[in-house]
């Protein structure tokens, strides 16, 4: 069975671009959540979405959205990018959205902003 | 905030038993105690979780004191494969915020 896909693995954008990242989970799961992790650093939450409804948001700007679609597949975008935000962005599914639900994580999604 | 507090690093040798600690002396009974690792470059991998008994799986073992105030996981067999950054978390298991909060982890290093 196919494992929490995400795409693409890799990106260069400049700063003031927008991206957008995107998510498919375990068949089955309903749940997506996204994660940036900064180089040494561990990942830092950002969105939680179940069943196409936004269920938890990190401390992040309003330039960080993201949406589930009813197949369950998500996408996150970032508008006018910082340098700051080259990171790791880390998509996890699970088939509910309670702590009792293990989350899975994909590869990740490597974006570098310069 | 990450609520555990994890030792930085440590290092085993390949085929001994690898036990990291973690302290997580503010946990609320509605938490579980989890646990990830990170292969370098790659995403975070769940290896066991559990509530107040201790858990055992093809991976693991995770031993969780009676106050719940802290745990081990035991890696039985150390391989090489097994360097990794392993975070232990606590999370709530009811409600819809079911955030996984990692703190920097421990690396462990396994030496031949």
């Amino acid at each position: 069975d196919a494992g929490v896909t995400q795409s693409p693995t890799h990106l260069i954008k400049t700063r003031g671009q927008h991206v957008t990242l995107r998510c498919s989970p375990i068949s089955g799961h309903k749940s997506v959540s996204w994660y940036q992790q900064v180089l040494g650093q561990g990942p830092q939450f950002i969105f939680q979405y179940y069943e196409k409804e936004e269920r938890g948001r990190g401390n992040f700007p309003d330039r960080f959205s993201a949406r589930q679609f009813p197949n369950y597949s998500s996408e996150l975008n970032v508008n006018a990018l910082l340098l700051g935000d080259s990171a790791l962005y880390l998509c996890a599914s699970s088939l509910g959205d309670s702590g009792a639900n293990v989350l899975t994580f994909g590869a990740g999604s490597r974006l570098t902003v310069l | 905030d990450a609520k555990t507090t994890q030792p930085p690093s440590m290092d085993c040798a390949e085929g001994r038993a690898a036990n990291l600690p973690c302290n997580h002396s503010t946990i609320s009974g509605n938490e579980y105690v989890y646990w990830y690792r990170q292969i370098h470059s790659q995403g975070p991998q769940y290896i066991i979780h559990g509530l107040k008994n201790n858990e055992t799986n093809e991976m693991a073992s995770l031993i969780i004191t009676e106050d719940r105030k802290s745990s081990t996981l035991i890696l039985p067999h150390a391989t090489l494969r097994d360097t990794a950054v392993y975070y232990c978390i606590v999370r709530p298991y009811t409600g819809a915020n079911s955030k996984l909060t990692f703190g920097k982890g421990i690396t462990l290093s396994v030496r031949p």
